[in-house]
């Protein structure tokens, strides 16, 4: 078990470009979540995957934002056109179920996003 | 919605020293309660949790009690350690819902 992965740890790009997020979750976990972390807050939900059936998403993901799961493994999160506002720590996180049926959530470290 | 409410620090003490950190939140019917870490240079790890009213969660000597008629979730070390220094999250789950809606996170440092 080598925990939740995440690439790259840290990015910073100029505003307008696009940049993509890697996170590996723990092998075999079927429920892979994106929050975002901003600064002097608590984490914010983002979306999350059961394998590769995206089944909830938060408004706070606009349409400049993308996630994806293709095989139920990894996942990619992808901004386009970032904006300074998106600067923040964007978290990847998974489960074996769910927690709803008692499994815990674990969490990778974390991607940071610097916008300049 | 959902949302929590916690202590703001930062939250400086000296070792030994007894630690309480609030936490109240709103939620509708029966939601679980988490308590979250973040370490220094580390990822977020689940520290203890209450499922129902009344559980008590427990882990590295630090405890919470699910308390529904005031909607809290306290905190408490007898005993902090420098180990201990770290932001706590105070989480909470709706039932059935996948969404962990987390507080703003007290910055916890412990002075020997």
């Amino acid at each position: 078990d080598t925990g939740v992965s995440q690439d790259p740890r840290h990015k910073i790009t100029k505003r307008g470009q696009n940049v993509t997020f890697r996170c590996d979750p723990i092998s075999e976990h079927n429920r892979l979540y994106w929050y975002r972390q901003t600064l002097g807050q608590g984490p914010e939900f983002l979306t999350y995957f059961q394998n590769e059936a995206q089944l909830e998403k938060s408004r706070l993901l606009s349409d400049r934002f993308s996630a994806e799961r293709p095989k139920g493994s990894f996942s990619t999160l992808e901004i386009q056109r970032t904006e300074q506002g998106d600067s923040a720590m964007y978290l990847c996180a998974s489960s074996l179920r769910g927690p709803s049926s008692g499994n815990t959530i674990y969490f990778g470290e974390g991607s940071w996003l610097t916008v300049v | 919605g959902d949302s929590v409410t916690q202590m703001e620090g930062p939250v400086t003490l000296s070792e030994e020293a007894f630690l309480t950190i609030n936490c109240t939140y709103t939620a509708t019917g029966y939601p679980s309660l988490f308590w979250y870490v973040q370490y220094p240079g580390e990822g977020l790890q689940l520290l203890l949790k209450a499922t129902k009213a009344d559980d008590k969660g427990s882990n590295k000597g630090f405890e919470a009690t699910y308390r529904k008629e005031t909607t809290s979730f306290h905190l408490e070390k007898g005993s902090v350690q420098v180990s201990d220094s770290a932001v706590y999250f105070c989480v909470v789950r709706r039932f059935g819902n996948e969404k962990l809606t987390f507080g703003t996170g007290t910055r916890l440092t412990i002075i020997p």
